[in-house]
């Protein structure tokens, strides 16, 4: 009940084109979804995250999608650049008090020139 | 700068020795996270701790161990009991409460000789 379904697993786009990442949950309790960014030998770092009583968050071209009925909800990357190529994670913050977050397995993203 | 450091990047481990991962951190955050990732995997949750001096198993807390004597500072010590130690380890910390995003460090990835 706790995963984090994410899809695909890897993903090639051409430069300037969208690049999309799904992801789907289960947990009703989930109330707070961040993406990640995570660069090789690097940690990951906070994207851009959403609340479940928003539609759509965007932020530059990252926009995020969430579908609260079909418990989904999607990265889009307008105008993909090369420097994008990375591995992406959403997440999903399980509201126990702990605020401890459930990650998908990862896309990883590469944009060819 | 404010950030999380981990030490060493590097560490190789003997067979039926414990390895201590070092994880500091001047955010002055509250809350420290320690996560493994594999690939292909994401990032799956040891331990985490709220405050000082309490801590909580995650989801593969069997054969590691974590202290948090300090605000700033949560070791991790992969015992001999984890028999499948090599993988990429991530600490991260966050403020308590509201929709406060995790930042990582930039992992200690560990070997088995």
């Amino acid at each position: 009940q706790q995963q984090v379904k994410q899809s695909p697993q890897s993903l090639i786009v051409q430069k300037g084109g969208i690049s999309i990442i799904n992801c789907a949950y289960e947990n009703t309790a989930f109330d707070y979804f961040p993406w990640y960014q995570q660069f090789p030998g690097k940690g990951p770092a906070l994207l851009i995250a959403i609340r479940p009583d928003v539609s759509e968050k965007k932020e530059g071209r990252f926009t995020i999608s969430f579908n609260k009925s079909a418990k989904q909800f999607s990265l889009h990357i307008m105008d993909s650049q090369p420097g994008d190529s990375a591995t992406y994670f959403c997440a999903a913050r399980w509201n126990s008090g702990y605020s401890t977050l459930t990650f998908g397995k990862g896309t990883m993203l590469l944009v060819s020139p | 700068d404010g950030g999380i450091t981990q030490s060493p990047k590097y560490l190789f481990r003997k067979e039926g020795q414990n390895v201590t991962l070092s994880c500091e951190q001047n955010l002055n955050h509250d809350a420290m996270y320690w996560y493994r990732q594999d690939p292909g995997q994401g990032l799956r949750l040891i331990y985490y701790s709220q405050i000082v001096n309490d801590f909580q198993k995650g989801d593969i807390a069997e054969g590691y161990s974590v202290s948090r004597e300090k605000k700033e500072s949560f070791p991790l010590t992969v015992t001999s009991a984890q028999k499948n130690p090599t993988a990429f380890y991530l600490c991260a910390s966050a403020m308590t409460g509201g929709n406060q995003p995790q930042h990582f460090g930039d992992g200690t990835r560990l070997s088995i000789l």
